[in-house]
């Protein structure tokens, strides 16, 4: 089993729908949790941070932990063709020596 | 701020020889830099760890003698690939920290290697 599992997607959808994208993990050691956005050809960019349980809101985006059921979501409101990138979860521990990332998912937000 | 650079971008090598990946932070000190790679359609694997002036941390399963990494200043960390092999082809990404902290690292913008 990986440590952090991710749908590939590819995962399409309308301009100014609301996107959930999702992340379930096994090590109940993880308490950082990050989502990075990556446009073809490019490195990875962090679109949002947040440690341990709870949401946190930035924009049009909107991350949750739910440290229970070892899940977290990241949620796009009105999401637009520029949206459209494969999107990583990424998760550390206590120790936090290293990042362990999810296989992302490719999101395609048709106008 | 906090920019990246790798060069370069993409590059082809014939089996056996070797690649040099350099990665640069242009704005500001890392004190870590990180190797990743990344196959088609899978996660990013972190390859080793590297601090300014020390011997870089490898993962796991990574052969050090075949991916020779130097962070020889606070800016700069290369990746060589020595005889490189067909499999060797993949997505190659730095990341640099100035914190050493993995939540604070700012990535490049990766280098594709095949080799033939």
């Amino acid at each position: 089993q990986k440590e952090v599992e991710q749908d590939p997607g590819p995962l399409s959808v309308p301009e100014g729908a609301i996107v959930s994208l999702n992340c379930t993990y096994s090590n109940s050691a993880f308490q950082y949790f990050m989502w990075y956005r990556q446009y073809s050809r490019k490195g990875p960019e962090l679109l949002m941070y947040t440690y341990s349980s709870g949401n946190k809101e930035d924009g049009r985006f909107t991350a949750q932990v739910d440290k229970s059921s070892k899940y977290i979501s990241l949620f796009i409101r009105d999401s637009q063709p520029s949206d459209s990138a494969t999107y990583l979860c990424a998760m550390g521990d206590t120790g936090f020596q290293k990042l362990v990332f999810g296989t992302g998912t490719r999101l395609l937000v048709s106008p | 701020g906090a920019v990246v650079s790798q060069h370069p971008s993409w590059v082809i090598c014939k089996s056996g020889t070797s690649v040099k990946i350099e990665c640069r932070s242009l704005d500001f000190q890392a004190t870590t830099m990180f190797w990743y790679r990344q196959f088609p359609k899978q996660s990013l694997m972190l390859m080793a760890t590297s601090n300014e002036g020390s011997k870089a941390t490898y993962e796991q399963g990574v052969e050090k003698d075949k991916f020779l990494i130097n962070h020889a200043s606070l800016t700069l960390s290369t990746l060589t690939v020595t005889s490189a092999h067909p499999e060797d082809s993949s997505f190659y990404i730095c990341s640099a920290s100035a914190s050493g902290r993995p939540d604070t690292q700012y990535f490049g913008p990766g280098t594709r290697l095949t080799v033939l």
